[in-house]
């Protein structure tokens, strides 16, 4: 998985805690992604970091903030879950961004109840 | 709108025989497509990368075409295995950078059967 790993990789949770998920790299790629994927909508963006401290919102951003305080760490908060944010959560990244290649990580599964 | 459409859904052969799954979008401006494959429980890894200019490549077993004019990709894949099983997604980069550049398909989920 490119040098890629998400923790946790499995958390179920109740509606309404806060959540919070973990990309680490170990490539050194300046662009970071975190997408859900649920069955029928293939790979959603949700936010992307293009530089230490530089993000900006994907498609379905809400009811999500992201962090990028080293070049290897990503993450993801869910402040408030929701049962609408059950869903697998795949971090990516990518040496430059827009067409370049992303490679992504194992995956979270998160179930929240 | 940009927009990635695949076909079939979902597909089950027998092991050994070739199948052909498709791709159509309506990016643009476009400037490359990619298949990914993603095995069950892991995350998308990159078979084919095809820019404009490319009709054809191959990855071993799996072929890529692209018809730019058509707005259509189809992948081929030969003398199935059962480590085929997998979903396919079809990804299409606009020329453009920043979060909008890439647009996912939803996957067609390849079955083989013994």
């Amino acid at each position: 998985d490119a040098g890629i790993t998400q923790s946790p990789r499995h958390k179920v949770t109740e509606t309404g805690t806060p959540v919070t998920l973990r990309c680490h790299q170990t490539e050194n790629h300046r662009y970071m992604y975190w997408y859900r994927q649920d069955p029928g909508h293939g790979l959603r963006l949700i936010h992307y970091s293009y530089g230490v401290k530089d993000t900006d919102k994907g498609e379905v951003s809400d009811g999500y903030s992201v962090s990028r305080s080293k070049t290897e760490d990503f993450l993801l908060t869910l402040e408030s879950a929701t049962s609408s944010q059950t869903s697998v959560y795949f971090c990516a990244i990518s040496y430059s961004e827009g067409t370049d290649t992303q490679y992504f990580g194992p995956g979270t599964r998160l179930t929240v109840l | 709108k940009n927009q990635v459409e695949q076909s079939p859904q979902s597909l089950i052969i027998l092991e050994g025989k070739n199948c052909t799954l498709q791709c159509n979008y309506t990016v643009s401006p476009f400037s490359n497509l990619r298949w990914y494959k993603q095995d069950t429980g892991r995350g998308p890894v990159s078979l084919t990368i095809m820019t404009f200019s490319e009709n054809t490549k191959s990855n071993g077993r799996y072929t890529a075409t692209l018809d730019a004019d058509t707005k259509q990709s189809s992948l081929h894949i030969t003398a199935s295995q059962l480590s085929d099983s997998a979903s396919y997604i079809c990804v299409v980069s606009a020329k453009y950078t920043g979060r909008r550049a890439l647009t996912f398909g939803s996957g067609t989920r390849l079955q083989v059967q013994p």
